[in-house]
């Protein structure tokens, strides 16, 4: 079974440029959500998809954003880019959102850096 | 808000030497706590979900536990391949956002 997967796996980008990252879910689960990594706050949520809509929302500027597309595959988007947007981004996708189907497997993530 | 406080930061152990890490939690309306292992350079990888207080899990040489307050990861005579940072994380509320602690940057020696 394959797991979730996050094209590219690393990014090279200057400031005030914007990045789209692509993340795959585990087949079947309906649920993405977004992490952003860095050394200093450690994992911080972006936000979380579920059936093509946004149900929740992390406190990131509106430079930040996503989508899902009705296959589940996930999106996310950082425009204007800044130095401090350089991190780890982490996708995960859940079964669902009942009862046991909210377990998170994350992808291998995609490694910003801004220049 | 939810919080979690993870505890150590860091953990030397040798070879063979049992430990536990730490993680206490606030959250309102716990639906969660989990536990992954993530090893430099890759994404985070699930080892154990817990719901409810006085659960237990165990995987190989590791045993979470669960209280209304915070929750244990005990290693049992762990090997250098257990060398490792260690995430707990809460689920509460709707939707499945996870609320991270700072991990326990585990090295085993031999």
């Amino acid at each position: 079974k394959a797991g979730v997967t996050q094209t590219p796996r690393y990014l090279i980008k200057t400031r005030g440029q914007q990045v789209t990252l692509s993340c795959s879910p585990i087949s079947g689960h309906r649920s993405v959500s977004w992490y952003q990594q860095t050394p200093g706050q450690g994992l911080q949520f972006l936000f979380e998809y579920f059936s093509e809509t946004q149900r929740n929302k992390g406190n990131f500027p509106g430079r930040f954003s996503g989508r899902q597309f009705s296959n589940s595959r996930s999106e996310m988007n950082v425009s204007t880019l800044e130095l401090g947007d350089s991190a780890l981004y982490l996708c995960a996708s859940s079964l669902g959102v009942g009862f046991g189907d909210t377990e998170a497997f994350f992808g291998q993530g995609t490694r910003l850096t801004v220049v | 808000e939810d919080q979690v406080t993870q505890s150590p930061e860091a953990l030397r152990l040798q070879e063979g030497e049992s430990s536990s890490l730490n993680c206490s939690y606030t959250v309102s309306g716990l639906r969660g706590l989990f536990w992954y292992r993530q090893d430099p350079g890759k994404g985070p990888e699930f080892l154990f979900t817990l719901y409810s207080a006085g659960e237990e899990k165990e995987k190989e040489r590791l045993k979470a536990t669960l209280t209304k307050k915070e929750s244990f990861l005990h290693i049992t005579a762990p090997k250098p391949e257990d060398s490792a940072t260690y995430l707990c994380a809460v689920q509460g509320g709707g939707g499945n956002k996870l609320t991270f602690g700072t991990g326990t940057q585990l090295k085993v020696e031999l």
